[in-house]
C-alpha cells in the first residue's frame, strides 16, 4: 500500500540558509499534518492543512511556512535557519481532519542546521 | 491546555508482559491515540480509544477509563523488537492534530 513520500531525507545546511521540505500524502488522504521532533522530545505540531487551506496552526516559528497544493502535496519553507532548527520533521496524512482519524507519519526529514 | 504523562523508561524481559501508563487532562475529549516509534524512525499507529474499556489487537491491547482520564497499553509476550517509544497522544477538541506526551522508552531484555 501507498505510504506517505517524504523529500529528501535528509539535509544539511549552514545557519541563514533556507530550507524546503517536501511531503506527499497517501492518495486520497485531503490532510496533512507537519510536525517537529528534536532528539530526545516528543513530536510537535506546527501546522495542518485540509482541502489545501491552513486548518490549524502549532508552534512554528515566523520563519517557517508552509502550503499545501492542488495535488494535495504540501511544502515547508523554513527561512533563516538556526542551529536549533536541526530535528527530524515529519509529515502526516489522513482523510479529513477531524479527531479521531488515524494520521499515517511519514519517514521524516532528518535536518542539520550546522 | 492540554497535560499528558507517561513513565519515562520501563525495562521488561522477553517474553513478559508490560502496561505503560498515561494519564491526561484535557478541556475536551475526543479519543486517545497509541502510537510506537522506533528510533529515528516514524511514529506507527497502534491503537485509538474513544470509549471507556479494554481493546485488543493481537499482543497489543489498549484500555481507556474517561472518567479517570487515565489510558494504558499493554503489551504481552514481549519480543525483542518491542524495544521502542511508546507515545500517548490526544488530540483537542474539534481539531485532528495530536498533542504528545512525552512517550516511554521500553527497552526489552533478553
Amino acid at each position: 500500500a501507498a505510504g506517505v513520500i517524504q523529500s529528501p531525507r535528509h539535509l544539511i545546511k549552514e545557519k541563514r540558509e533556507t530550507a524546503t521540505l517536501k511531503c506527499y500524502p497517501i492518495p486520497r488522504h485531503d490532510t496533512v499534518y507537519w510536525y517537529q521532533q528534536g532528539p530526545g522530545q516528543d513530536p510537535q505540531f506546527l501546522i495542518s492543512f485540509y482541502e489545501k487551506m491552513q486548518s490549524d496552526k502549532g508552534s512554528i516559528p515566523d520563519r517557517f511556512s508552509a502550503q499545501q497544493f492542488s495535488d494535495y502535496h504540501s511544502e515547508l519553507n523554513m527561512s533563516s535557519l538556526e542551529l536549533g532548527d536541526s530535528a527530524l520533521y515529519f509529515c502526516a496524512s489522513s482523510f479529513d481532519a477531524t479527531s479521531g482519524n488515524e494520521q499515517f507519519f511519514g519517514p521524516g526529514t532528518r535536518l542539520t542546521v550546522l | 491546555g492540554q497535560n499528558i504523562d507517561q513513565p519515562t523508561e520501563m525495562t521488561a524481559t522477553e517474553g513478559a508482559i508490560v502496561q505503560i501508563n498515561c494519564t491526561y487532562q484535557t478541556s475536551g475529549f475526543n479519543g486517545l491515540f497509541w502510537y510506537q516509534q522506533h528510533a529515528g524512525e516514524a511514529p506507527t499507529f497502534l491503537s485509538y480509544n474513544v470509549l471507556d474499556g479494554l481493546e485488543e489487537k493481537g499482543r497489543f491491547s489498549s484500555f481507556l477509563s474517561r472518567s479517570k482520564g487515565y489510558s494504558y497499553l499493554l503489551l504481552k509476550e514481549l519480543q525483542m523488537k518491542d524495544s521502542a517509544s511508546y507515545l500517548c497522544a490526544v488530540p483537542p477538541s474539534n481539531t485532528g492534530k495530536l498533542i504528545f506526551g512525552q512517550g516511554t522508552t521500553l527497552q526489552v531484555k533478553p
